[in-house]
């Protein structure tokens, strides 16, 4: 197994331009979520998608949306960058039947924004 | 809004020897998780530990080991006989146990040098 699996690893933008992140996960896993990592900062919670279906707000979504193509992808859309959304772009997945909701992370999408 | 606290920016410790990690964490929940999660340089989170706020026993995991203290709201990470490959940045991470909660709140991280 894979696990999560996110592309690309490194992406730089200019000002305005768009860009989607893609993420995919082959552990079943019905619950999926976008962080963002900033120096000097733990991971915030951009999107996340309890299940199929549904997506909600985390802390930051601001600038952002998603797409939960089916239970394995889960994608974040950057619709016009700005340099405030550089940052390292972290996916992971958890199950529920899992008590504790363990989160399983991707490797990570360095961005810049210039 | 819960909100997790590292104070330690940077530990070093010496091969083979042992190392505690802080975390403390704001809440006015009763029953939640609690995580460790370690960040190598290639930027994988990996999961290291994790601790049930209901459980008195506090949890072990081969060389790595906490120390819960619910009433103070702490929860350190202590690294026995630490080994070159645990260096690495540290993150503490607090999850409510309320089903439609599922927001991770991550501490700012410490990172860890192990020195030969």
């Amino acid at each position: 197994n894979a696990g999560v699996t996110q592309t690309p690893k490194f992406q730089v933008l200019k000002t305005g331009q768009s860009m989607t992140l893609q993420c995919a996960q082959d552990m079943n896993h019905n619950s999926m979520y976008w962080y963002r990592q900033d120096p000097g900062m733990g991971l915030r919670l951009i999107y996340y998608s309890a299940s199929e279906g549904t997506t909600d707000k985390g802390e930051v979504p601001n600038g952002y949306n998603v797409s939960r193509l089916n239970k394995r992808e889960f994608s974040l859309r950057l619709e016009s960058a700005a340099p405030s959304q550089t940052s390292v772009y972290f996916c992971a997945s958890s199950e529920w039947r899992d008590s504790e909701n363990t989160q399983y992370f991707g490797p990570g999408t360095r961005l810049t924004v210039l | 809004a819960q909100t997790v606290t590292q104070s330690q920016p940077e530990m070093s410790v010496q091969e083979a020897e042992t190392v505690t990690l802080s975390c403390t964490y704001d809440t006015s929940e009763s029953d939640y998780y609690l995580f460790w999660y370690k960040q190598p340089p290639s930027r994988q989170m990996i999961l290291v530990i994790r601790q049930e706020a209901y459980k008195q026993q506090n949890a072990t995991e081969n060389r790595f080991s906490v120390n819960f203290q619910k009433a103070a709201k702490s929860f350190s990470l202590k690294i026995s006989d630490s080994q070159l490959g645990d260096a690495a940045m540290y993150f503490c991470a607090y999850r409510s146990a309320f089903a439609n909660n599922n927001d991770m709140r991550f501490g700012a991280g410490t990172r860890l040098t192990v020195k030969p």
